[in-house]
């Protein structure tokens, strides 16, 4: 399975964009890039999703680059809710299990 | 719409006991996971499941069972329960092109 690469943690300060980072080189032709979150002691939560084009949603924006072999989780206007663990994974959609695969995540820290 | 519910949320387990944790959906998915996530680390895949009467193995899949007998339900099994597998367990329901929805979780202790 393809991997991805986050920085352990970040900061923000609150009412500020936050720019979440993910590298993926290995990514294939039928990888999703996916992320989620995960709020102290709850179980994680999807965010965004997509394949080549950016995204918007009301979470978040989900910007992929040209090649895809990164990715960035745009927060718009951060809040201490938004203080959690963000995982950025890549899902097969070639892969008939196509469950999702953690890895460490980026931990962000929200100041007010 | 309750999404993916969990029971029991907590457990206290002796060695050697065997326990039930509950999952059910409501949401008509076609996928099923389980996972367990230990103190301070990311979530592992214990077993999955593509639609009723389909299950397979993840990572770390000894010392667990399941069965999906219908799409609603996927229960995880301990066998035999052991010290190490004192973990918070998450059950996540989805389809194909969409994101997961997680339970809030089964916090289990294995004393």
């Amino acid at each position: 399975d393809a991997k991805t690469t986050q920085p352990n943690s970040m900061e923000s300060n609150e009412e500020e964009p936050v720019h979440l980072p993910c590298n993926h080189s290995t990514i294939s032709g039928t990888d999703y890039i996916h992320w989620y979150r995960q709020l102290p002691s709850q179980g994680p939560e999807y965010v965004i999703h997509g394949l080549t084009s950016n995204v918007n949603n009301r979470m978040a924006s989900l910007a992929i680059a040209e090649d895809r072999k990164s990715s960035t989780l745009i927060l718009h206007r951060a809040t201490l809710r938004d203080a959690a663990v963000y995982y950025c994974i890549l899902r097969d959609m070639n892969n008939a299990g196509n469950m999702l695969t953690f890895g460490g995540g980026t931990r962000l820290m929200v100041k007010p | 719409n309750a999404g993916v519910t969990q029971t029991p949320k907590f457990q206290v387990l002796k060695t050697g006991q065997s326990m039930t944790l509950q999952c059910a959906q409501d949401m008509n998915h076609e996928y099923m996971s389980w996972y367990r996530q230990d103190p301070g680390m990311g979530l592992r895949l214990i077993h999955y499941s593509v639609g009723a009467g389909i299950t397979d193995q993840g990572e770390v899949p000894n010392g667990y069972n399941v069965s999906r007998s219908t799409t609603e339900d996927f229960p995880l099994r301990l066998l035999s329960a052991a010290p190490s597998q004192t973990s918070v367990y998450f059950c996540a329901s989805g389809t194909v092109f969409y994101g997961y929805t997680f339970g809030s979780g089964t916090r289990l202790t294995v004393v």
